[in-house]
């Protein structure tokens, strides 16, 4: 079983729609919970991170966090196509070596005007 | 800040040729990480280092190695290119020691590799 699942994707919906998306993990140690965008051919940036259950919002997005479930979700609200990328989820344990983080395998959305 | 840039941006190697990747960040900070993305793949550590002259191994390390001999630059060599390494490789950094959100990684731009 891999440490972390995410939903593969591809994802495409109208401009405006709600986006979710989700990731698993299995690892309890994790206690930080990050999501990166990457647009095509550049590399990922971060876009939220939490360190506890419940929601977090900046702007037009909202991450989850439910540590019982072992469940993360990033929602974005009034999609816009300049949302269009990859988005990876990404989850790190207190320390670990070097601040490790794992990585999602990443889920890529399009937004449709 | 230029921040963290990577050359090349794209490279065709023949089976068996050996190449550097050149990493380098102005931002003065102490770990950097050597990353692989495969389609479809997520993103898979290849090094790691926590300060110049000190490189540990993460996921996926053969094939390739490393070194750091100053905090700017982190070099990714591969000796005897295979098909297998045929990727996307992004080298990323973190100050330890800053405020900022613990696990918070700042990546370069990549470079695309292809092996025949």
């Amino acid at each position: 079983q891999k440490e972390v699942e995410q939903d593969p994707g591809p994802l495409s919906v109208p401009e405006g729609a709600i986006v979710s998306l989700n990731c698993t993990y299995s690892n309890s140690a994790f206690q930080y919970f990050m999501w990166y965008r990457q647009y095509s051919r550049k590399g990922p940036e971060l876009l939220m991170y939490t360190y506890s259950s419940g929601n977090k919002e900046d702007g037009r997005f909202t991450a989850q966090v439910d540590k019982s479930s072992k469940y993360i979700s990033l929602f974005i609200r009034d999609s816009q196509p300049s949302d269009s990328a990859t988005y990876l989820c990404a989850m790190g344990a207190p320390l670990s070596s070097a601040s490790k983080i794992i990585f999602g395998s990443g889920t890529r959305l399009s937004i449709r005007p | 800040n230029a921040g963290v840039t990577q050359t090349p941006k794209f490279r065709i190697l023949k089976i068996g040729q050996s190449m550097t990747l050149q990493c380098t960040q102005d931002m003065n900070h102490n770990y950097m990480y050597w990353y692989r993305q495969d389609p479809g793949m997520g993103l898979k550590l290849i090094y790691y280092s926590v300060g110049a002259g000190i490189t540990d191994k993460g996921e996926v390390p053969n094939g390739y190695n490393v070194s750091r001999s100053t905090t700017e630059d982190f070099p990714l060599r591969l000796e005897l290119a295979a098909p297998s390494q045929t990727s996307v490789y992004f080298c990323a950094s973190r100050d330890s020691s800053s405020g900022a959100p613990q696990e918070t990684q700042y990546f370069g731009p990549g470079t695309r590799l292809l092996v025949l």
